[in-house]
């Protein structure tokens, strides 16, 4: 069963940094592209980032364009967000998902940004 | 990267057929045959419903199913039933190898 696990979110104060990771199992993960969506609370979907299968290629919104970084570890199935110079307007869950059709997500990871 | 739009909601009662429209431009629904859909309810992670377009995951109903024409997508569910309530989103690929969602919509079962 193909399995997506996120972790790492919480409160931080505006201007911090925090790491998310999503576990990964069930399938050969360094074959897909991978994916970060999140959704703030009472608000729609927004894509965030997508990375290739060997890391090669990375992709991200606007939005978080310079302040974001995805990465993965392939060796641990383990897909990574680095998120910096945290924002308010960045308090949202944050989902990951499998390759380009994103199926399946994950059940996503809350993060705060709030002094 | 503005998000794709969509009715805000949409409602019909059980047995009747609703769709839903995406509406995006030349760079993004009108160019990609990367178009999707997700469901969600409340309180739960979104779910793949139709990919590239009109092609349906196992496991997903008949009763579901996509096109596209010109810069504007598709969703629609036939033979509507109380479980289909839920919010659906669009998504599709865009000229700069970005991804970017719909709106939304609320979808209300009578």
């Amino acid at each position: 069963e193909v399995q997506l696990v996120e972790s790492g979110g919480g409160l931080v104060q505006p201007g911090g940094s925090l790491r998310l990771s999503c576990a990964a199992s069930g399938f050969n993960f360094s074959n897909y592209w991978m994916n970060w969506v999140r959704q703030a609370p009472g608000k729609g979907l927004v894509w965030v980032s997508r990375i290739k299968g060997d890391g090669s290629r990375t992709t991200y919104a606007d939005s978080v364009k310079g302040r974001f970084t995805i990465s993965r570890d392939n060796a641990k199935n383990t897909l990574y967000l680095q998120m910096n110079s945290l924002r308010a307007d960045d308090t949202a869950v944050y989902y990951c998902g499998k390759s380009d059709w994103i199926d399946p997500w994950g059940q996503g990871t809350l993060v705060t940004v709030s002094s | 990267q503005s998000a794709l739009t969509q009715p805000a909601s949409v409602s019909g009662s059980p047995g009747q057929s609703i769709t839903i429209s995406c509406t995006g431009t030349s760079s993004d629904v009108g160019t990609s045959n990367y178009v999707s859909w997700y469901q969600q309810h409340p309180g739960k992670a979104p779910k793949l419903m139709i990919y590239g377009v009109n092609n349906r995951p196992s496991g997903v109903s008949s009763r579901f199913s996509g096109s596209k024409s010109g810069n504007t997508a598709s969703l629609t569910i036939s033979g509507l039933q109380a479980e289909d309530e839920a919010d659906y989103y669009c998504n599709s690929y865009t000229t700069s190898s970005t991804f970017v969602f719909g709106t939304g919509t609320r979808v209300t079962v009578l």
